[in-house]
């Protein structure tokens, strides 16, 4: 596609509730981050992939929260038993993967979750 | 650690006013720079970006910002501003060595009035 695609864009489920959100990466782009947004703050690290090779985890809160991107290409976060705390915009960004321009994340219009 | 600081959390201004938002990073090595905006409603686009050499880098839609290594400073400049420039602007750091998460500021939120 022409763009970083999400789905679903909104989520609404119940405390306790496993949840799992999509994200398409731009076609050719080898570096796919995830990123919480709680309201008026600015975009938090959760993980990152390059291809199917998950480089970084440390941002993920607990271990309620893992990430896959089994074939390099798509790429899923899962929260399990869903807390109200979990409720965010979670944005997806992919990059080329390098220096300069190939560094550029493009972002998703993001998954907006609310717990209740 | 990475830090990023937006010193303004809205600003309001008329049409045709004059726009710098402020942002200052913490790091101890070489870093990409980054604005983004967020139209209401709209994903997170990339305004403008900084790798290397003239400090001075233009953008879209008028926008420029201005890197002051001493200062640890990227301030976002507009001469004059639009109703249409109403949004929410981030201020993101990386490692030079790209391939990294970004770290963003809380962002500021630019309201225009006519």
């Amino acid at each position: 596609g022409a763009g970083v695609s999400q789905s679903p864009r909104y989520k609404v489920a119940k405390r306790g509730q496993d949840v799992a959100l999509r994200c398409d990466p731009i076609s050719g782009h080898v570096s796919l981050f995830w990123y919480q947004q709680a309201l008026g703050q600015g975009p938090e690290f959760l993980t990152y992939f390059q291809n199917e090779a998950q480089l970084d985890k440390s941002g993920l809160p607990s271990d309620r929260f893992f990430a896959e991107r089994p074939e390099g290409s798509v790429s899923t976060l899962k929260i399990q038993r869903t807390q109200q705390e979990d409720s965010a915009v979670y944005l997806c960004a992919s990059s080329l993967g390098g220096t300069g321009i190939k560094n550029i994340q493009y972002f998703g219009a993001g998954t907006r979750l609310s717990v209740l | 650690a990475q830090s990023v600081s937006q010193h303004n959390h809205h600003v309001i201004l008329s049409e045709a006013a004059s726009l710098e938002l402020g942002c200052n990073y913490s790091y101890g090595g070489t870093v990409n720079l980054f604005w983004y905006v967020q139209y209401p409603g709209q994903h997170l686009q990339l305004l403008l970006k900084y790798f290397s050499g003239d400090p001075l880098v233009k953008g879209i839609k008028g926008f420029e910002a201005e890197f002051i290594k001493s200062k640890f400073s990227f301030n976002l400049r507009k001469p004059s501003v639009q109703w249409s420039d109403t949004a929410e602007y981030f201020c993101a750091v990386n490692e030079f060595t790209g391939n990294t998460p970004l770290v963003f500021g809380k962002g500021t939120r630019l309201s225009v009035i006519a």
